[in-house]
């Protein structure tokens, strides 16, 4: 079983939709984990921590949900500009604390 | 102002010959990482340096090596390239130890073996 396990998608929706993505992890030690944007050719970037209490920041809410071990990003109102992958990246507490992993990445296609 | 920065952005080498790939921090990180993405798939980490404690990934191939000679700078050497080498390399930086700390990412290195 893969560490850090996304839907690679494509999800293509029209502009204005909401769409959401989730990741499942392996590692029950994993402590802190993050989404990252990645645009064709260029490098990943930082969208959001993802905290205890999932948080929010503008169109993008992030909820964490360590019972079940998934992550979950959820965009309202997409714009085109939001077409990218998202790499939903996990990091141990134990056993590798500095590593971060990431998964497959998911794309997002935003259409007219 | 860049705060990771890798050099150079494009290298192409001769499959066999040896390359070194560089990149230089501004935050004073702790921890560097160095990252191979191929195509559509997942940055997969080969491995990265606490402070200068050395962390190799077990699956990372042998052809592969890394120099941290200070905090700021981590080198990323490939000893023989092969056609399978060609990929996008990537280095990160982030502060050691717990709590949500994120990694800093260069531009990258695209790497052309031929």
């Amino acid at each position: 079983r893969k560490e850090v396990e996304q839907d690679p998608g494509p999800f293509n929706v029209p502009e204005g939709a909401t769409v959401a993505f989730n990741c499942t992890y392996s590692n029950s030690a994993s402590q802190s984990f993050f989404w990252y944007r990645q645009d064709c050719r260029k490098e990943p970037k930082l969208l959001m921590s993802v905290y205890s209490s999932g948080n929010e920041d503008g169109r993008f809410t992030a909820q964490l949900n360590r019972a079940s071990q998934y992550i979950s990003l959820l965009i309202r109102d997409s714009k085109l500009s939001d077409s990218a992958t998202y790499l939903c990246v996990v990091r141990p507490l134990t056993g590798g604390g500095n590593k971060l992993t990431f998964g497959t990445g998911t794309q997002l296609k935003v259409e007219l | 102002d860049a705060m990771v920065i890798q050099n150079p952005r494009y290298q192409v080498t001769q499959f066999g010959k040896p390359v070194t790939l560089s990149c230089s921090q501004t935050l004073n990180h702790n921890v560097m990482y160095w990252y191979q993405q191929k195509s559509s798939q997942a940055p997969k980490l080969l491995f990265h340096y606490y402070d200068k404690d050395f962390n190799n990934e077990a699956d990372t191939p042998d052809n592969f090596q890394s120099r941290r000679p200070n905090t700021s700078f981590c080198f990323l050497d490939i000893r023989s390239p092969g056609l399978g080498d060609a990929a996008m390399y990537l280095c990160a930086t982030s502060r050691e130890g717990a709590g949500n700390t994120e990694a800093f990412f260069g531009q990258g290195t695209r790497l052309t073996v031929v």
